[in-house]
């Protein structure tokens, strides 16, 4: 069965330093999700992408984050200058069609901890 | 604005006995709701949606769901509960922009 892969599982970086985070959504999906959960928190919508732009944004997504989708695999999420509090479980996540009627499937996360 | 809430944090029930998970959500229009499961180290996998219909949802893993529009409530139910179900439970809503809102999650321990 088709699955969302992402890499790596877990990252380790300094405040300050800038991270991507690499997703491989399922292949024939068009539309993409970036959900966060910091430990003992629920669940947060980031970001969807649709037709190589931003389709909604929480606010959580604000001018140190940004998305890409850099070939016909990959979709990436960068945050620029990491602060101790992006420290969470960020989840990827496609569909095939957009809306809230489709299923979003996830990849098994990437643990992020900012020292 | 939109919201889910789960009430129970952590629950605990024997190795076939029945099980109920509360899932209350607060939207304006005809929700679509959904309940997801994470085991250790996994992602999130859907267990079954709600978009409209018959208020019975059937899902895998031997899940079900009810809609109650009165009480708006999504509560997931499995009639007898296998140690293999342990993990930690998500309800959402989906919401503009086919974004989720989640709830806080249930966690599922299963005693021998």
């Amino acid at each position: 069965e088709p699955e969302v892969t992402q890499t790596p599982s877990h990252q380790v970086t300094q405040m300050g330093q800038e991270v991507i985070l690499r997703c491989v959504p399922i292949s024939n999906h068009l539309y993409f999700y970036w959900y966060r959960q910091i430990l003992g928190q629920k669940v947060e919508f980031l970001v969807s992408f649709y037709n190589n732009e931003i389709s909604e944004k929480s606010e959580i997504f604000d001018d140190q984050f940004s998305v890409e989708r850099p070939d016909g695999s990959n979709f990436t999420l960068k945050i620029r200058s990491t602060k101790l509090e992006d420290s969470a479980m960020y989840f990827c996540a496609s569909s095939e069609i957009a809306g809230s009627t489709d299923t979003q499937y996830f990849g098994p996360g990437t643990r992020l901890t900012v020292l | 604005a939109q919201s889910v809430t789960q009430p129970d944090i952590h629950i605990t029930v024997s190795e076939g006995a029945s099980l109920e998970l509360r899932c209350n959500y607060s939207y304006g229009a005809t929700p679509y709701l959904f309940w997801y499961v994470q085991s250790p180290g996994q992602g999130l996998q859907l267990l079954l949606k709600y978009f409209s219909g018959d208020t019975l949802v059937q899902g895998i893993k031997g899940f079900e769901a009810e809609f109650k529009r009165s009480q708006s409530s999504f509560n997931l139910r499995k009639p007898s509960v296998h140690w293999s179900d342990a993990a930690e439970y998500f309800c959402a809503v989906g919401g503009q922009g086919g974004k989720l809102i989640f709830g806080q999650g249930t966690e599922l321990s299963v005693k021998p």
